[in-house]
């Protein structure tokens, strides 16, 4: 089965760094693109960073600078290491599959970011 | 990179036919044939419904069909079933990037 199961989310102070984890099952990250998207609460989903099998990665402006997204091919594990967080990163952060790329199947449960003092 | 646009609600009875908007510019929806959509139930993960524009992943049924037309996508589903009421977003491939819609909330009545 085909599966992905973040973790790593939880409570940040403005200005601090945590990172998020995505481990996969039923396929092979490194072969694949792989993107995280977020979603604040109560709001709408928002891309947030693509790696591409080859490597290249993209990032959304607004997290440019700040986020980093990476694999463990011996893992099978994705990551996005996070810095210099602000409230507006307060989200909920899937990871999923990119799909030719473009779109997303499957989707993880999702881990809950909060930045706040 | 601006949101895609959706409107904020649409509602239907049961066996009736909707259809939802999603409009872009000609740097996303109108240059590439990667628009996909997805539904999204309360407290849940987005599950995708259609992909590159019209493509249903096994599984999805044929109720719910894709199109686009320039630069705006439409997702239609045709008979409404209870189990449809849930929040649709739409998304396309932007160069090296996505952009989401803002979505849909969609009321069975």
């Amino acid at each position: 089965e085909v599966q992905l199961v973040e973790s790593g989310g939880g409570l940040v102070q403005p200005g601090g760094s945590l990172r998020l984890s995505c481990a996969a099952s039923g396929f092979t990250v490194s072969s694949n693109y792989m993107s995280w998207v977020r979603q604040a609460p109560g709001k709408g989903l928002e891309w947030v960073s693509v790696i591409y099998s080859g490597g290249s990665t993209y990032y959304a402006d607004s997290v440019k600078g700040r986020f980093t997204i990476s694999r463990d091919n011996s893992k099978n594990t994705l990551y996005l290491q996070m810095n210099s967080l602000r409230a507006e990163d307060t989200a909920v952060y899937y990871c999923a599959r990119d799909g030719d790329p473009g779109w997303f199947d499957p989707w993880g449960q999702g881990t809950l970011v909060t930045v706040s003092s | 990179q601006s949101a895609l646009t959706q409107p904020a609600s649409v509602s239907g009875s049961p066996g009736q036919s909707i259809t939802i908007s999603c409009t872009g510019t000609s740097s996303d929806v109108g240059s590439y044939n990667l628009v996909s959509w997805y539904q999204q139930h309360p407290g849940k993960a987005p599950k995708l419904m259609i992909y590159e524009v019209s493509k249903r992943p096994s599984g999805v049924s044929n109720r719910f069909s894709g199109s686009k037309s320039g630069n705006t996508a439409s997702l239609t589903i045709s008979g409404l079933q209870a189990e449809d009421e849930a929040d649709y977003y739409c998304c396309s491939y932007a160069g090296s990037s996505a952009v989401f819609g803002g979505g849909t909330k969609l009321t069975v009545l």
